[in-house]
């Protein structure tokens, strides 16, 4: 079964500290890969996705992701973590042509 | 650009109270969906339609029901409303396709007491 897997369920960092952030997937396809951030209060934004081509992609507000077929992973990184930058991210992975499989979130915060 | 509109923002019900939550869409997208999130739980998927006049259940569709009403409106109803009901509810929209992105709701704040 597809399956998103974000292990980490809290991170703290310092702002100007480099992020990342963990996804794991489980889909017996070629996977379209997507994360998105939820301000609090707010509804999801897209940051970035991938579905082909490079592995590496680059999203909005200075973030990217690379898609590692090997490890099952589409880790998200940002070289400096800014104050505004607190959130929560999601993985998720689009199944099928309708269904999206969302994992369980990770909240950041960042530390003045 | 509206995008994707929910009405309520917040509501408060009480056991056994009745509501119905409203999404419109003005992007003509086919698909739309009902997620519920819950602390820890991440967005559970409730039900989605994958075009107009078709609703398809996702993981969680107990004690609610869903209309297409047209392209742009999809609704979700809660008949008899519990407190395992409380939640944020996120409407959302796409077009077809693995690779495409959803446009999200600014969701509904539901409390049932």
């Amino acid at each position: 079964a597809q399956s998103v897997t974000q292990p980490d369920i809290h991170i703290t960092v310092s702002e100007g500290a480099s992020l990342e952030l963990r996804c794991n997937y489980s889909y017996g396809a070629t996977p379209y890969l997507f994360w998105y951030v939820q301000s609090p209060g707010q509804g999801l934004q897209l940051l970035l996705k991938y579905f082909s081509g490079d592995t590496l992609v680059q999203g909005i507000k200075g973030f990217e992701a690379e898609f590692k077929r090997s490890q099952s992973s589409f880790n998200l990184r940002k070289p400096s973590v800014h104050w505004s930058d607190a959130a929560e991210y999601f993985c998720a992975v689009g199944s099928g042509t309708y269904k999206y499989i969302f994992g369980t979130g990770t909240r950041l915060k960042v530390l003045a | 650009n509206a995008g994707v509109t929910q009405t309520p923002k917040f509501q408060v019900l009480k056991t056994g109270q009745s509501m119905t939550l409203q999404c419109a869409q003005d992007m003509n997208h086919n698909s739309m969906y009902w997620y519920r999130q819950d602390p820890g739980m991440g967005l559970r998927l409730i039900y989605y339609s994958a075009s107009e006049g078709t609703t398809d259940k996702g993981e969680v569709p107990n004690g609610y029901n869903v209309s297409r009403l047209n392209k742009r409106e999809f609704s979700l109803r809660l008949e008899s409303a519990a407190p395992s009901q409380t939640s944020v509810y996120f409407c959302a929209s796409r077009d077809p396709g693995g690779n495409t992105e959803a446009f999200f709701g600014q969701g509904t704040r539901l409390t049932v007491v």
